[in-house]
């Protein structure tokens, strides 16, 4: 089990360029997520998906998009980066089993826009 | 806007010191209570959820309280030892659990010095 992997691990991009960052989790989970920690701030919810083909916004989705292209993958996208969007980016997918409620996190990208 | 606290923001401490950290969450419509381990360069982890007041959670060292009726969980390391240096998190839900929609405080982060 890989659990969950992101791609790609760092990431420069100048102001106007776009690109999409990829989640895949290989746990049969239902819900994903997109978060993104900036100092000081504690991690922040852009998007979730609580289940396959469906998709709603967290509190900070300005500027993304998002596609849960199946089970297994969640993809973040950026049209047009801005240097406030300047981030590491995790991804997650939660288990809800035995009573048990977790999130389980992917190593995170980390996104510089000039 | 909801809104999670956690106190201190950093914390020293010496090897075999105990310690503990405060998350202050709202109590309206409450339904879980996360604690997540951060270590430098790696990935949150889960270490509890709570759901019920009175909650108690324990492992190994650490152990934590939910009080849900005020709004505060406190978490607990007994004897820190210099692997428990590590960012702290809490995180909330609520409403229900069908989205997993957490709202995480900034983070306690504990050096622990040999």
């Amino acid at each position: 089990n890989a659990g969950v992997t992101q791609t790609p691990k760092f990431q420069v991009l100048k102001t106007g360029q776009s690109m999409t960052l990829q989640c895949a989790q290989d746990m049969n989970h239902n819900s994903m997520y997109w978060y993104r920690q900036d100092p000081g701030m504690g991690l922040r919810l852009i998007y979730y998906s609580a289940s396959e083909g469906t998709t709603d916004k967290g509190e900070v989705p300005n500027g993304y998009n998002v596609s849960r292209l199946n089970k297994r993958e969640f993809s973040l996208r950026l049209e047009s980066a801005a240097p406030s969007q300047t981030s590491v980016y995790f991804c997650a997918s939660r288990t809800v089993w035995g009573g048990a409620d977790t999130q389980y996190f992917g190593p995170g990208t980390r996104l510089t826009v000039l | 806007i909801l809104n999670v606290e956690q106190s201190p923001q950093s914390l020293h401490v010496q090897e075999g010191d105990s310690t503990n950290f405060t998350c202050s969450f709202p109590s309206s419509n409450f339904y879980a209570l996360h604690w997540y381990r951060w270590e430098t360069a790696k990935s949150p982890e889960a270490l509890f959820v709570m759901t019920l007041n009175g909650d108690e959670k324990k492992k190994g060292r650490i152990s934590a309280t939910l009080n849900t009726k005020e709004g505060y969980s406190y978490l607990y390391i007994k004897g820190s030892q210099p692997e428990d240096s590590a960012t702290y998190l809490c995180a909330s839900l609520h409403g229900s659990s069908n989205t997993g929609k957490l709202i995480f405080g900034q983070g306690t982060t504990l050096q622990v010095k040999p």
